[in-house]
C-alpha cells in the first residue's frame, strides 16, 4: 500500500495561467474524490469518480475548473486562467468498493499559489 | 450553510488526560461520521469511525459516541499523548450516493507534555 500520490506539492504561478495537478489512487480503489481546502477550514468537495466517470460536481467547480480519471487510474485536475481565490490545498482521496461508508484515504496535497 | 461544525477551534490538554472532542450536524440524513487526524504539510489521516446505526465505538485509545437524537459526536482519547497534537476533523456523509463528505472547520488539539 504505496498511499495515495499527489504531484506537485506546490505550486506557484502568475494569475491568468493554467495547472494542472495529479493524483495517483491507491491501487485498485475505485473511487476518488478531489477536495480544496482553505486556510482554517475543513476540505470541501469538488467532484468524485467512480472507476472512470465523473458522477457528482460540486457547483464551487467553476467552468475553469475540468478533472479527469481516464482508464479509472491516476486522475487530474486542471485550472485554466487562474485567480487569486483558486489559492488553496488542493486534496485527493480513494476509497474502495461500492458502499458510500468506507473511510477515504487522503494525500499530501498540493498547495497552489497565485501571485 | 455549515451542515458539520466544530464550534471549539482549539483544545489544551495535559498528556495523560483525556481529551474530549465535539462535533455537532444538522443534516439528519448523514448516516456515517468519521474524524482525521491532520498534521502540518500532511494529509488528513483517517482515524475512526462510526454508523449511524451504532453510538459507540471504539479502537485503542480513540472512542467515538453518536448521540442522533442530538445529532452530536465526540472523540475521545485517553490517555492524551503529546503526539496526538495536530488538527481533528469531523467529517459526514449521506447526503448524496456518492460518499462525498462533508467537513468541520478542524479542532486544535495540543497535548502538553
Amino acid at each position: 500500500d504505496t498511499g495515495v500520490s499527489q504531484n506537485p506539492r506546490h505550486k506557484i504561478t502568475k494569475r491568468g495561467q493554467n495547472v494542472t495537478f495529479r493524483c495517483d489512487p491507491i491501487s485498485e480503489h475505485n473511487r476518488l474524490y478531489w477536495y480544496r481546502q482553505t486556510l482554517g477550514q475543513g476540505p470541501e468537495f469538488l467532484t468524485y469518480f467512480q472507476n472512470e466517470a465523473q458522477l457528482e460536481k460540486s457547483r464551487l467547480l467553476s467552468d475553469r475548473f475540468s478533472a479527469e480519471r481516464p482508464k479509472g487510474s491516476f486522475s487530474t485536475l486542471e485550472i485554466q486562467r487562474t485567480e487569486q481565490g483558486d489559492s488553496a490545498m488542493y486534496l485527493c482521496a480513494s476509497s474502495l468498493g461500492s458502499s458510500n461508508n468506507q473511510p477515504q484515504h487522503f494525500g499530501d496535497g498540493t498547495r497552489l499559489s497565485i501571485l | 450553510d455549515q451542515q458539520v461544525k466544530q464550534n471549539s477551534p482549539s483544545l489544551s490538554v495535559q498528556e495523560g488526560r483525556i481529551s474530549i472532542l465535539n462535533c455537532d450536524y444538522t443534516n439528519s440524513m448523514f448516516d456515517y461520521f468519521l474524524w482525521y487526524k491532520k498534521y502540518p504539510a500532511e494529509g488528513p489521516t483517517f482515524l475512526i469511525s462510526i454508523s449511524s446505526i451504532k453510538d459507540k465505538n471504539e479502537d485503542g485509545r480513540f472512542t467515538v459516541f453518536l448521540n442522533k437524537s442530538a445529532k452530536h459526536l465526540s472523540l475521545h482519547i485517553v490517555p492524551s499523548q503529546p503526539g496526538d497534537s495536530a488538527v481533528y476533523f469531523c467529517a459526514a456523509t449521506g447526503s448524496s450516493n456518492t460518499g462525498k463528505l462533508i467537513f468541520g472547520q478542524g479542532t486544535t488539539l495540543q497535548v502538553k507534555p
